[in-house]
């Protein structure tokens, strides 16, 4: 398909380990971005990329969040020690490249349970 | 924290005119209103944006007032499949970060 993949759609955790969620976005998007939402609210911002650098990471709750995109393509969002709090749908979303969030396109999102 | 605000819920008849209005009245001049929906288990998708004139696509118009303070997202003939959460944003063109609040869930009755 043509739109913005992410694996797995579902994920369970146990308290403390160590999860990777991944993004593919749309071929030739160059910007890239990862919210998170919990129930009853609205999406997020997490981090923004450009290419292969992150732009804008001011949305990372915490040390524990991290997210690479090595070859300005496929992204994966990584958390370490996971805390039940994780617990949220993450999106990810892509656009065609520093158009200021217009017409980003996102994914059917990975719903991460930490017990 | 989101700069708009819209009603927390809105039922519509199928087949007829939704309607729905956002207030953001501290817009500035460089600001466009976005407009996202998301149904229920699906990531949000992009409807419409507008700077000061109206604007129309093949999913619906957006109309925003002359003093730019508040707008109306009309989806012109409702069915069962715009049941959503609709967003409202009010964003700098160039910024990169959509801050999404907690929308007005459209009901669409049969």
């Amino acid at each position: 398909g043509a739109g913005v993949s992410q694996t797995p759609s579902n994920k369970v955790t146990e308290k403390g380990k160590y999860v990777e969620l991944r993004c593919d976005p749309i071929s030739g998007h160059t910007a890239l971005y990862w919210y998170r939402q919990s129930l009853g609210q609205g999406p997020e911002f997490l981090i923004y990329f450009q290419g292969t650098g992150a732009a804008d990471d001011s949305g990372l709750p915490n040390d524990r969040f991290f997210a690479v995109r090595p070859e300005g393509s496929v992204s994966t969002l990584k958390i370490q020690r996971t805390e039940r709090g994780d617990s949220a749908m993450y999106l990810c979303a892509s656009s065609p490249g520093g158009t200021g969030g217009v017409e980003a396109f996102f994914g059917q999102g990975t719903r991460l349970t930490v017990v | 924290d989101a700069k708009t605000t819209q009603p927390t819920s809105m039922d519509c008849a199928e087949g007829r005119a939704a309607n729905l209005p956002c207030n953001h009245s501290t817009i500035s001049g460089n600001e466009y209103v976005y407009w996202y929906r998301q149904i229920h288990s699906q990531g949000p998708q992009y409807i419409i944006h507008g700077l000061k004139n109206n604007e129309t696509n093949e999913m619906a118009s957006l109309i925003i007032t002359e003093d730019r303070k508040s707008s109306t997202l009309i989806l012109p003939h409702a069915t069962l499949r715009d049941t959503a959460v609709y967003y409202c944003i009010e964003d700098s063109f160039g910024n990169e970060k959509l801050t999404f609040g907690t929308g007005t869930r459209l009901t669409i009755i049969p």
